[in-house]
């Protein structure tokens, strides 16, 4: 059974970092692109960033572009998000995706951590 | 990345049918063959009902299809049931360099 665990949300100050994590079980997970997605309180789904399976290329959405960072340790079947220089807009529950095999979409998602962004 | 249009509500009666629409541009829905829409329910996982425009995972009931014309893609559901009121998503490849857009999501009341 495909599973996907985030942590690492919390509470942060404007201006601070944080680092999300997501465990990968019951599949083969240095083949497949990996994602993180964000929801704000009462907004709608929003693309973050896409870390190729073998962790080669790397894709952010603009508002995320040098303040964010996607990687991944293929041999501890983990993906993370580096999340600096954090703004009040960036407050959600993050999730991480994973894509199909070979299609552009969000296959298996997990539960979401939520972080919080404020002073 | 300008999100792609959804209405922000549909709702329809038990058992009838109704439409969601998606609609962006030639740099996304209308370019590619990878639109896809989710079903989430608040506090839940998202789930993913159809990718590729029109295909269906397994276990995804076929109540749920998908299609596209031009740039706007739509997710139909027919025999409406209780348990599908929820929030619907698409997405949509869009390149390199924008690589994914989502819709703003509508929200499905069953009466």
């Amino acid at each position: 059974e495909v599973q996907l665990e985030e942590s690492g949300g919390g509470l942060v100050k404007p201006g601070g970092s944080l680092r999300l994590s997501c465990a990968a079980s019951g599949f083969t997970f240095s083949t497949h692109t990996m994602n993180w997605v964000r929801q704000a309180p009462g907004k709608g789904l929003e693309w973050v960033s896409a870390i190729s399976s073998s962790g080669s290329y790397t894709y952010y959405a603009d508002s995320m572009k040098g303040r964010f960072s996607i990687s991944r340790d293929n041999t501890k079947n983990s993906l993370y998000l580096q999340m600096n220089s954090l703004r009040g807009e960036d407050t959600a529950v993050y999730y991480c995706a994973r894509e199909g095999a070979l299609v552009q979409d969000f296959d298996y998602w997990g539960q979401g951590t939520l972080v919080t962004v404020s002073s | 990345q300008s999100a792609l249009t959804q209405p922000p509500s549909a709702s329809g009666s038990p058992g009838q049918s109704v439409t969601i629409s998606c609609t962006g541009t030639s740099s996304d829905v209308g370019g590619y063959k990878y639109v896809s829409w989710y079903q989430h329910h608040p506090g839940k996982a998202p789930k993913l009902l159809i990718y590729e425009v029109s295909k269906r995972p397994s276990g995804v009931p076929d109540r749920f299809s998908g299609s596209k014309s031009g740039n706007t893609a739509s997710l139909a559901v027919s025999g409406l049931q209780a348990e599908d009121e929820a929030d619907y998503y698409c997405s949509s490849y869009a390149g390199s360099n924008n690589y994914v857009v989502f819709g703003g999501g509508t929200k499905l009341t069953v009466l």
